[in-house]
């Protein structure tokens, strides 16, 4: 079946610690996205790629970091430089044209 | 600046009434909307769609009702079930024009369905 993966599902790190958080697709979508679920602060836009080897910043990106080097994976590393990394995280994909998002099944991440 | 925008954070219906949940946008140029139910611990997913040459779409229970030129769209569900109990996201975007195709989401309205 295809879909999207997140993992993993919770994740602890120590504050001052990088983490990278996997997102994988297999349905051959072209875009992938990025996104920071808080409180009372609905879904906000971190980084997203169009294409493979190039990516973008959305509204949030400081203390992120990405990579595109496969059409199907898109992991998102949280620096020690993110001054409130403790979120849901949320990856999606998408095909593109307003074809809207399939999304992942989230990552939550606990810094402590 | 918010452009798309959901003023309700909560919202409670008894079971088997209708639910409606309110979205404005500010943008002109969107010209798609969608609805993603979000339970938690979990991803959002897709509900419903309604591209702005129309003012209507159907889905079983759901509709969506889209008003251009108040820039506002609702959703209505009908009747409403425990399992709708849920974060609704109402999100837009500008597929034609924009080449990110980045869908602008709103804050999200949690809906509680009273037994």
């Amino acid at each position: 079946d295809g879909g999207i993966t997140q993992s993993p599902k919770y994740l602890f790190r120590k504050e001052g610690q990088n983490v990278t958080l996997s997102c994988e697709q297999n349905l051959n979508h072209d875009a992938m996205y990025w996104y920071r679920q808080d409180p009372g602060q609905g879904l906000r836009l971190i980084y997203y790629s169009q294409i493979v080897n190039d990516f973008q910043k959305g509204d949030i990106a400081e203390g992120y970091s990405v990579s595109r080097e496969k059409k199907e994976s898109f992991p998102l590393t949280v620096t020690s430089a993110q001054k409130n990394p403790t979120a849901f995280y949320l990856c999606a994909s998408a095909r593109g044209q307003g074809n809207g998002y399939t999304f992942g099944s989230g990552t939550r991440l606990t810094v402590v | 600046d918010q452009q798309v925008k959901q003023n309700s954070p909560s919202l409670s219906v008894q079971e088997g009434r209708i639910s409606i949940l309110n979205c404005d946008y500010t943008n002109s140029m969107f010209d798609y909307f969608l609805w993603y139910k979000k339970y938690p611990a979990e991803g959002p997913t897709f509900l419903i769609s309604i591209s702005s040459i129309k003012d209507k779409n159907e889905d079983g229970r759901f509709t969506v009702f889209l008003n251009k030129s108040a820039k506002h769209l609702s959703l209505h569900i009908v009747p409403s079930q425990p399992g709708d109990s849920a974060v609704y996201f109402c999100a837009a975007s500008n597929p034609f024009e924009n080449r990110d195709d980045k869908i602008i989401f709103g804050k999200g309205t949690r809906l509680h369905i009273l037994p």
